[in-house]
């Protein structure tokens, strides 16, 4: 089945410690998304990538960081430096033109403890 | 800066009623508008989404869109709720003269349909 998978589904990590999400997709998409979803907020973007070795900043990137090694995943590093990193996390990816949706992974739910 | 305002945090109907869960924007270029819903604990998932034409967009299980340019809407509508409906639903926009980053999504609007 194509599809995006995000691993792991919860996550719970100690305060100072890095943490990796991943996720893969076979959907052959050029362009791959994080967001962040807190309640009542919405979603907003941490980091995109269009191609392969390249990404760019969205609106919460501090204190993340990502790789796109491979046209399937877009991994996502949780910092130390990322203050408050409790959340929602989502993965997506899309064919190129603005006019397609986003196709969305099931998420990965980080809890600090 | 392109915005989408989903002006209900939470909208409550009887099962079998019509439901519209409302949506605005602002965009400075053509508006890409799409609509998702979202299962607790799960991702998102595509629902319609207006991208030029007809102002009616309908999509899947039985929900459809109307797209209004001189109200900047696009608000949601289903003409009898399913208590299966009961989910969260967000509406997006991308800016058609933007960039692939520019998807802004609403703070979302949590349907209850009541049985």
């Amino acid at each position: 089945d194509g599809g995006i998978t995000q691993s792991p589904k919860y996550l719970f990590r100690k305060e100072g410690q890095n943490v990796t999400l991943s996720c893969e997709q076979n959907l052959n998409h050029d362009a791959m998304y994080w967001y962040r979803q807190d309640p009542g907020q919405g979603l907003r973007l941490i980091y995109y990538s269009q191609i392969v070795n390249d990404f760019q900043k969205g609106d919460i990137a501090e204190g993340y960081s990502v790789s796109r090694e491979k046209k399937e995943s877009f991994p996502l590093t949780v910092t130390s430096a990322q203050k408050n990193p409790t959340a929602f996390y989502l993965c997506a990816s899309s064919i190129l033109p603005l006019n397609t949706e986003a196709f969305f992974g099931q998420g990965t739910r980080l809890t600090v403890v | 800066a392109q915005s989408v305002a989903q002006p209900e945090d939470q909208v409550n109907v009887a099962e079998g009623n019509p439901l519209t869960v409302k949506c605005t924007y602002s965009v400075s270029g053509n508006p890409y508008l799409f609509w998702y819903v979202q299962y607790p604990n799960r991702g998102l998932q595509f629902l319609l989404k207006y991208i030029t034409g007809d102002n009616l967009v309908k999509g899947s299980y039985g929900f459809e869109a109307e797209f209004n340019k001189s109200q900047t809407s696009f608000h949601l509508k289903k003409p009898s709720a399913l208590v299966s409906d009961s989910a969260l639903y967000f509406c997006a926009v991308r800016d058609g003269g933007g960039s692939a980053r520019q998807l802004t999504f609403g703070s979302g609007t949590q349907l209850t349909v009541l049985p």
